[in-house]
């Protein structure tokens, strides 16, 4: 079983609608949970992290975690252009000061 | 405030040559992790270290080492490089380490080996 798997393939969004990603991990013991974005050619940008079981807003952004489930989401709401990117889910794994990454995925915004 | 420092950018080598990239981390950041990225694995985790003791070690061969100095810069050597090792390496800063803070990535080294 994958550490952090990201399942879904390209989302295309048109602009303005709200993109949804999910990612689920293995760990049960997993504390701190975290969205990056990565454009391409580029290294990966944090743009959420969330600790506690809930919703957690940033701007656009609103990342949701539900620990019983073991599933983190990332919706991007009023998607714009320069929101098309590869998005990285990353989980600590327990005990250890490492971040497992899921393969990503790509989201492109269309005018 | 400055970010995390990663130098050189691009490296070019031949198989069998060694190298040695170097991670500056945000002012403050005392736990370095390095990665590897490639497009069919991901990324993957090779090493962290905090006050120049290394904590944890990914599965990667004997052939990836790493250190951390008195100032927090870490510094991370390939050996005897093979053509699978061509990928983008990247170093991220923490306050304590990814437990309890959040980890910040560099611009990456894009090492192509050759």
């Amino acid at each position: 079983q994958k550490e952090v798997e990201q399942n879904s393939g390209p989302l295309s969004v048109p602009e303005g609608a709200i993109a949804s990603l999910n990612c689920t991990y293995s760990d049960r013991g997993s504390q701190s949970f975290f969205w990056y974005r990565q454009y391409s050619g580029k290294s990966p940008e944090l743009i959420m992290f969330i600790y506690s079981n809930g919703d957690k807003e940033d701007g656009r952004f609103t990342a949701q975690l539900n620990k019983a489930s073991q599933y983190v989401s990332l919706l991007i709401r009023d998607s714009q252009p320069s929101d098309s990117a590869t998005y990285l889910c990353a989980v600590n794994v327990y005990g250890n000061n490492r971040l497992a990454f899921g393969k990503g995925n790509q989201v492109v915004v269309i005018p | 405030k400055a970010g995390v420092t990663q130098t050189p950018r691009y490296l070019i080598k031949t198989r069998g040559q060694q190298v040695t990239l170097s991670c500056s981390p945000i002012s403050g950041h005392r736990s370095v992790s390095w990665y590897q990225q490639t497009p069919g694995q991901g990324l993957q985790f090779l090493f962290e270290y905090f006050s120049e003791t290394q904590r944890n070690k990914g599965n990667f061969p004997g052939r990836f080492s790493g250190r951390q100095f008195s100032n927090s810069r870490s510094e991370m050597n390939v050996s005897t490089l093979e053509l699978g090792d061509s990928a983008l390496y990247l170093c991220a800063s923490s306050l304590v380490g990814v437990l309890s803070t959040e980890a910040f990535f560099g611009q990456g080294t894009r090492l192509t080996v050759v």
